[in-house]
């Protein structure tokens, strides 16, 4: 059972376009919700996280925006840059730091951002 | 400061041997945790490290994975008789259990694993 579906697989947008990916997950006692950027040959990075005693968060481009009726949460890229392309993933998590810790990831969408 | 460092970057196995991965994170950091990653997935959990202790092994796929962390800094994982399934990227990450702020976990540039 896959605990955190993510779409779309893979995503091309024009520069200067909105990117929209999309997570959903199964247990509601999931407490933290990362989205992480990995290029090729790196290891994940990172790009903002949310909680879910709030709506939406926005750092810079990136806005985490989170529906926990729906148990749903997604990434919205703004002004795409061609720099942004990217694989990016979700995740969630059960509890504060220890073992509760690691990480539920989806299986990544491969973003293009076209000059 | 420095980050997680992984080595080696890249490791080719003939099947039936052992290799072991080593991991170094971040200074201080008391949380270490192992993944895989198969070709075009997401990561997936193996193992839980608090400084020493390891708490959690639910996420390793047979008895042929090891892994250790003798004085709480840096990490190990043992793959014996390596098969070809084993296949994959190796992450480490670190994160400061005790900042409850947030959960970051950072992670290292990975070690490819090829069994042939």
């Amino acid at each position: 059972q896959q605990q955190v579906k993510q779409s779309p697989q893979s995503l091309i947008v024009q520069k200067g376009g909105i990117s929209i990916i999309n997570c959903a997950y199964e247990n509601t006692a999931f407490d933290y919700f990362p989205w992480y950027q990995q290029f090729p040959g790196k290891g994940p990075a990172l790009l903002i996280a949310i909680r879910p005693d709030v709506s939406e968060k926005k750092e810079g481009r990136f806005t985490i925006s989170f529906n926990k009726s729906a148990k749903q949460f997604s990434l919205h890229i703004m002004d795409s840059q061609p720099g942004d392309s990217a694989t990016y993933f979700c995740a969630a998590s059960l509890g504060y730091g220890g073992s509760q810790g690691n990480l539920i990831f989806g299986k990544g969408t491969k973003l293009s951002v076209k000059p | 400061g420095a980050g997680v460092s992984q080595s080696p970057r890249y490791k080719v196995a003939k099947r039936g041997q052992d290799v072991a991965l080593r991991c170094d994170p971040i200074s201080g950091h008391v949380s270490l945790f192992w993944y895989q990653q198969a070709l075009g997935q997401g990561p997936e959990f193996l193992t839980y490290f608090q400084n020493e202790a390891q708490l959690d092994k639910s996420g390793l796929p047979s008895d042929r994975f090891f892994a250790e962390r003798p004085e709480g800094s840096v990490s190990t994982l043992k793959i014996q008789r390596t098969q070809q399934e084993d296949s994959a990227v190796y992450l480490c990450a670190s994160s400061n259990t005790w900042d409850r702020v947030t959960y970051e976990q950072y992670f290292g540039p990975g070690t490819r694993l090829t069994v042939t």
